[in-house]
């Protein structure tokens, strides 16, 4: 256990389905990540969120919207996605130090296997 | 540009000694990660280095050099339950805040009996 839970584990939707994707972090983290993991590429970051705002959105199409509550919380929004959207949808968390370096030690959830039908 | 190479799959005995190489090229350089990532688990980290030279944590290594761009992971003793993807990652300063990480694709390492 890292500290970082996601649910759910599985998600299968069709195209015109809205669902969302959960994470919680129960280490006092003030930095939360989301990644996409698909076979043979990187690890693709998606939103990076430090003390409930965003500050980093990679291009990421507008059918994936992201929210965080608070500093434990982070949702991701899905509507309307296509069949290259299936993969591993990975949470992290980490602490950002005084000098706000993100990026340090990261701890990832289990991840939601995601596909799209 | 930003690029990250690294062995798509290596096999080793168990007991042995293995070392997973890490070429990289950014901007603005600032620390290089190691993750291991079991089969349909999450990656955990393993090491960071950012100076030059050899960082030891048991079993597990991690060696740095900035000038040639360059890292490994040395695994010691291999047991069975080291086989797993072990990811590299370079943390590029990117207009402040160290906002980019760089991922390679992952080293897929089998340990064999």
């Amino acid at each position: 256990e890292t500290g970082v839970t996601q649910t759910p584990r599985h998600l299968v939707m069709g195209m015109t389905n809205k669902k969302s994707l959960k994470c919680e972090q129960h280490l006092g983290h003030n930095a939360m990540y989301w990644y996409k993991q698909s076979a043979k590429k990187p690890l693709e970051l998606m939103f990076v969120y430090s003390l409930e705002e965003r500050v980093e959105n990679n291009s990421v199409p507008s059918r994936f919207s992201p929210e965080c509550p608070n500093s434990s919380h982070l949702f991701l929004h899905l509507h309307t996605l296509q069949p290259e959207d299936s993969a591993l949808y990975l949470c992290a968390s980490s602490q950002v130090g005084t000098s706000g370096g993100f990026y340090n030690e990261q701890f990832f959830g289990p991840g939601t296997r995601l596909t799209v039908l | 540009g930003q690029n990250i190479d690294q062995p798509t799959e290596m096999t080793a005995t168990e007991g042995a000694i293995v070392q997973i190489n890490c070429t990289y090229q950014t901007s603005g350089f600032n620390g290089l990660f190691w993750y291991q990532q079991h089969a349909g688990e999450a990656p955990t980290f393993l090491s960071y280095n950012v100076l030059d030279g050899l960082e030891e944590k048991g079993r597990f290594s991690s060696f740095l050099s900035r000038s040639k761009g360059y890292s490994y992971l040395l695994l010691k003793e291999l047991q069975m339950k080291d086989s797993a993807s072990y990811l590299c990652a370079v943390r590029d300063h990117n207009a402040g805040n160290n906002r980019k990480l760089i991922w390679g694709l992952g080293t897929s390492l089998a340990v064999n009996p």
